[in-house]
């Protein structure tokens, strides 16, 4: 069964840093790109980035590139999202999910998680 | 980069009744390859999305036949043929032609 499992719930004070995670397991996770998508509180999906962890190939959206840095651990089928010193604005529920790789489609999503930024 | 439109933003229907979300593309969603990468994702409440639809017109595993995608270029369409109380939630319209990848804004499917 193809699962991603994400880390916890986060609450940060602004210009902290954190990288949260997603587990996959069930497939090659080396063979599937893996996608992270933001949402704000009470707002739509936005696309941040994606990476492949067959060879760490990484994509960004303009509206997030130098703000994240997506990356994979092949070791542990695990990919990451970092920020090296967070916002308030960065409060959101963020979400990982698989691009399948030949319809290139998000199939299979994690649970989410939510990140919270307050002083 | 792609920009995609959803209209409605909301969508009050009765019970059994049909529902039909629109999509649009700033520029054609057909690959190089041929293939157009246009899916079509479900978010009930306090979920995560929920794949539907994916490459204009084709339901995922598990999907139920009232729900249909058809389109072509830059205009796509999801029609549900009877909404259930269960498909409440906000469908959105993804494009995964061109990187950057991106959603439409949703359309929010309530019951009236």
């Amino acid at each position: 069964e193809v699962q991603l499992v994400q880390s916890g719930a986060e609450v940060k004070k602004p210009g902290e840093s954190l990288k949260i995670s997603c587990k996959g397991s069930g497939y090659t996770f080396t063979s599937y790109w893996v996608g992270w998508v933001r949402q704000m509180p009470g707002k739509g999906l936005e696309w941040m980035g994606i990476i492949y962890p067959g060879d760490s190939d990484t994509r960004y959206s303009p509206s997030f590139q130098g703000q994240v840095t997506i990356s994979a651990d092949r070791s542990i089928s695990t990919a990451y999202l970092q920020w090296s010193s967070l916002k308030a604005s960065d409060t959101a529920l963020y979400y990982c999910a698989r691009l399948h790789w030949r319809s290139l489609h998000f199939d299979y999503w994690g649970q989410g998680t939510l990140v919270t930024v307050s002083s | 980069d792609i920009v995609m439109t959803q209209i409605p933003l909301s969508s009050p229907v009765t019970l059994g009744q049909p529902a039909s979300i629109s999509c649009r593309s700033s520029q054609s969603l057909v690959h190089s390859d041929g293939n157009t990468y246009l899916s079509w994702l479900q978010q009930r409440p306090g979920q995560p999305p929920r794949l539907l639809i994916y490459k204009i017109s084709n339901r995922f595993s598990g999907v139920p036949d009232r729900f249909s995608g058809s389109g072509a270029g830059t205009d796509f369409t999801l029609k549900i043929s009877r909404v259930e109380a269960e498909d409440v939630g906000v469908y959105y319209c993804m494009q995964a032609t061109q990187f950057p990848h991106s959603f439409g804004g949703g359309t929010k499917v309530e019951i009236k």
